[in-house]
């Protein structure tokens, strides 16, 4: 059975600042997706990643997939309050989304 | 992607009613997924549900408590039956696509219905 497990689940974290947030998954999965949900509010699709290796950016936010340590990371430079949601990771399990617990971000002026 | 609405945005019921959610697609899809999100929690796939075939339930969830249709490509309903307040969640329905350039797919999400029941 998938399991998939984030870090942290809760971060506070200044404007200007970098950090990463993690999604480990238990079994061999060949996409992995990124989601952000605001508060009260739907799931936007932020990435997919579908190879070992592949990294993806959009603006401040950069994903990466290590499928051999069965790891992504989502990272955030230069955090602005506007990133300020809940991100999860999703992994697919044959065409199923097995879903991380989600990582709340507070970014603080 | 896709725009996904679904009817009610929100309600709230009393313990032993029905409630049936709808979920529109503005185009056609084959697969559609419907989700319980709990308050503060992450996701949990409740079934699948695919045009022209019986929904498949995922363990912890049975046909009788959480009966789906999905009478053609662009529309579903999930009803609620008798409802308790544990089922107090909101409810999202999600359907996949294949992204621009055919190299995945991915799913979109409706707007959620907010259940509470008293």
């Amino acid at each position: 059975e998938l399991k998939v497990e984030q870090n942290p689940l809760f971060l506070s974290m200044q404007e200007g600042k970098n950090y990463t947030i993690y999604c480990n998954y238990s079994t061999t999965s060949d996409r992995l997706y990124w989601y952000r949900q605001d508060p009260g509010k739907s799931l936007e699709s932020l990435f997919v990643l579908l190879s070992n290796g592949a990294v993806k950016q959009e603006g401040r936010l950069m994903a990466s997939l290590d499928t051999k340590a069965r790891l992504s990371t989502l990272h955030i430079t230069a955090a602005v309050h506007d990133l300020s949601a809940t991100y999860f990771c999703a992994v697919d399990e044959s065409r199923k989304l097995i879903w991380g617990l989600g990582t709340s971000l507070a970014v603080n002026p | 992607s896709a725009v996904i609405s679904q009817k009610p945005s929100r309600d709230i019921c009393q313990r032993g009613t029905s409630l049936t959610i709808q979920c529109q697609v503005d185009s056609q899809v084959t697969m559609m997924f419907w989700y319980r999100q709990q308050p503060g929690q992450s996701l949990t796939l409740i079934a699948t549900a695919n045009q022209g075939s019986e929904a498949t339930y995922e363990s912890g969830f049975v046909i009788d408590k959480f009966p789906i249709s999905r009478p053609n490509l662009t529309f579903s309903t999930l009803t609620v039956s008798n409802m308790s307040p544990e089922d107090s969640s909101i409810y999202l329905c999600s359907v996949e696509l294949g992204r621009v350039g055919g190299d995945s797919y991915e799913q979109y999400f409706g707007p959620g219905t907010r259940l509470t029941v008293t």
